[in-house]
């Protein structure tokens, strides 16, 4: 199985400020198709998980053009320009390569200073 | 407008039955795999297990921590997704969502609760 490691954990920001997340993949992430399905999501507080980026870099609809996906192969980093309240939650990373099973990373909790 | 809405989750004891349901709208559901992942209290997410399409024969993939356990089935005359839980454990005890096959819609959970 694909193992996802994300970093930091826990990552304190301030509103206004920049947040990077890192995810880790054991194995590269390339299908045979071209596509790298990597996926990161937002849970808030209370809520189900939300989808913000698809395939690496693809920001969902509705999705606030503060969030940015990148990365290639195992190395990928969801980051955030400028942090507002609103992003408080954890944020997983999941791979969609080689399954089953599909895989999440443990999870990156984002809060306010 | 996409939504998913589970049900049927409870407190069962250990060694117990329980068969979750998934009701589904806004999309032609036969047309598409679907998902159940879980979250045990205040842990991450764990992919559950998948059931592709009629098109290709209702297949199922399930994790190593439930296969031979639970059973992923569908009825497509009523847009409903189902999860038959046997053999539970306490550490099945988590939030089980369902979701489309992309991961880019989920419903709002339910619990199941399993202990003595």
């Amino acid at each position: 199985d694909v193992v996802m490691t994300q970093s930091p954990l826990s990552l304190p920001v301030t509103l206004g400020q920049p947040a990077s997340i890192s995810c880790r993949s054991s194995q590269s992430l390339v299908y045979s198709d071209g596509n790298t399905y990597l996926n990161w999501f937002q849970q808030r507080p209370g809520q189900s998980p939300r989808r913000l980026i698809y395939k690496v870099s693809n920001r969902d609809s509705g999705v606030p053009d503060r969030f940015s996906g990148s990365g290639s192969g195992t190395d990928f980093t969801l980051k955030i320009s400028r942090v507002e309240a609103e992003d408080v939650g954890v944020y997983y990373c999941m791979q969609g390569t080689h399954w089953p099973p599909f895989t999440f990373g443990p999870g990156t909790k984002v809060d306010i200073k | 407008e996409v939504q998913l809405v589970e049900s049927g989750g409870g407190l069962v004891q250990p060694g117990g039955s329980l068969r979750l349901s998934c009701a589904a709208s806004g999309f032609t559901f036969s047309d598409h795999y679907m998902d159940w992942v879980r979250q045990a209290p205040g842990k991450g997410l764990e992919w559950v297990g998948r059931t592709r399409n009629k098109a290709n024969s209702y297949t199922t993939e399930y994790a190593a921590s439930v296969k031979g356990r639970f059973t992923i089935s569908r009825d497509d005359s009523k847009n409903s997704l189902y999860l038959q839980m046997n053999s539970l454990k306490t550490e099945d005890t988590a939030v089980y969502y369902c979701a489309t096959p992309g991961f880019d819609y989920w419903g709002q959970g339910t619990l199941v609760t399993v202990s003595s």
